[in-house]
């Protein structure tokens, strides 16, 4: 059974619409990332958030929104979709505090701005 | 900020050759991380190692810190083996920011 639960696997948006990308983990980790891999760029750290508070932003535009209603989800709201949007969405999660485990990923969600 | 290289950018193998992929980072490096991605784009950890040579399976890792170097060699490949390689090294402060190479791709073929 997939520990990281990424849903829809796929999304196709209209240019200015809104969508929220739902990730949830069943590892009972503290911290929770998103990545983004778009074509012919490497992965990209979005967000990270450790006990539902935000660690860490590379300076995601503001169209880029995580929520984190319980300590096991952490969605990611999109606004005015564009199409550079496209891309593969990865959520992450790991134990805090443990520098031997790698963070597990999710399955990702590809979204593709029409 | 960090920045990861990794080299090559893509391989071709017959099955049963090894490989050798090399990772080169700017600066210090807490932590190093190879993953594998599927063609289809899933994301598995192989080894984590920050220092020193490491072992699991057909995987060799091998990390020259205060070179900031890494390698990941893999022995007898196989058609399974095709995907994409991807170093990681953590990075920035608080939380687990990770950032990637852009990734080795190799195809072994039977």
């Amino acid at each position: 059974d997939p520990k990281i639960i990424q849903k829809p696997k796929y999304l196709v948006a209209v240019t200015g619409s809104e969508k929220i990308l739902i990730c949830e983990q069943y590892l009972g980790h503290n911290a929770m990332y998103w990545y983004r891999q778009s074509a012919k760029k490497p992965l990209e750290f979005m967000f990270s958030y450790s006990y539902q508070k935000l660690m860490d932003n590379q300076t995601a535009s503001s169209r880029f929104q995580p929520q984190s209603s319980k300590k096991n989800h952490l969605d990611l709201q999109i606004t005015a979709l564009k199409p550079d949007d496209s891309a593969t969405y990865f959520c992450a999660s790991s134990q805090e505090g443990d520098n031997n485990q790698a963070p597990l990923f999710g399955e990702g969600t590809r979204l593709s701005v029409l | 900020g960090q920045q990861v290289q990794q080299s090559p950018a893509s391989l071709v193998l017959q099955e049963g050759e090894n490989a050798e992929l090399q990772c080169n980072f700017s600066s210090t490096a807490t932590q190093l991380q190879w993953f594998y991605q599927s063609p289809g784009g899933s994301l598995v950890s192989l080894l984590s190692n920050p220092s020193g040579t490491k072992h699991t399976g057909r995987l060799t890792s091998t990390t020259v810190t205060k070179e900031r170097r890494s390698s990941l060699h893999i022995s007898s490949s196989q058609t399974t083996d095709s995907g994409t390689y991807l170093c990681a090294i953590e990075s920035g402060t608080g939380g687990y920011k990770v950032v990637f190479g852009s990734g080795t791709r190799l195809l072994v073929s039977p």
